[in-house]
């Protein structure tokens, strides 16, 4: 089946500092979407890509559909204590029978 | 009111046990999913529904069973539950052709 890795696993950073995480499959998708869990609560979408090479922000957050439609990455800018947790990427691939599946996360944890 | 609402949101149960997981959706949508969590391995899907008659089994199916009693009821039972079990449930809903999907709060389950 189709696996999705993301890096880095786990990441600690300072306040105010900007954040790159990125995703790889085996697998190509055709829809690659960024999802955020905070703790105790069940993952939301962040934003959702539909074309390769889009580049989509939402906020201090942006994230691009790689080219090879194998890659997706998201970034975010100045970032404050609320933006601890764990971010999921996913990917489903095209027609009306596809399930979605989700890499294995990276948790975000930010020092005041 | 939650959306996608999991009962119950904490168990905990003895080896051997049948243990039910039940997600309810208020949105509408047709389709339902149930994933499980684990510290590093992510989001794994273990069973998904495209409609009341379409039950899919997921990477992680073998130890579980579902029922989709209607479009918005989609129940997850561990006929005999041992300890590798133990995980963080979730369900989600979401609509055909887009991988956005809305999850519910969780059930933590425990197997002794």
């Amino acid at each position: 089946g189709q696996q999705l890795n993301q890096s880095p696993q786990s990441m600690f950073i300072q306040e105010g500092e900007d954040v790159s995480m990125n995703c790889t499959s085996s697998s190509i998708f055709n829809t690659w979407l960024w999802y955020k869990q905070d703790p105790g609560e069940g993952p939301v979408l962040l934003i959702a890509l539909y074309k390769a090479g889009e580049l989509t922000s939402n906020g201090r957050l942006t994230a691009q559909f790689g080219i090879t439609r194998k890659d997706s990455f998201l970034n975010i800018s100045a970032s404050i204590p609320s933006d601890v947790g764990i971010y999921f990427c996913a990917g489903q691939l095209s027609g009306g029978y596809q399930k979605v599946t989700f890499g294995t996360g990276t948790k975000l944890q930010v020092i005041p | 009111d939650a959306d996608v609402t999991q009962t119950p949101r904490n168990r905990i149960t003895k080896t051997g046990k049948r243990i039910m997981l039940e997600c309810s959706q208020t949105k509408g949508h047709d389709r339902m999913y149930w994933y499980r969590q684990d510290p590093g391995l992510g989001l794994r899907l273990i069973y998904y529904s495209f409609d009341v008659k379409d039950i899919n089994k997921g990477e992680i199916s073998d130890g579980y069973s579902v029922s989709r009693q209607a479009q918005a009821k989609f129940s997850l039972s561990l006929e005999s539950a041992i300890p590798n079990q133990t995980a963080l449930y979730f369900c989600a809903s979401g609509t055909s052709g887009t991988g956005e999907l809305f999850f519910g709060e969780g059930s933590r389950l425990t197997v002794l």
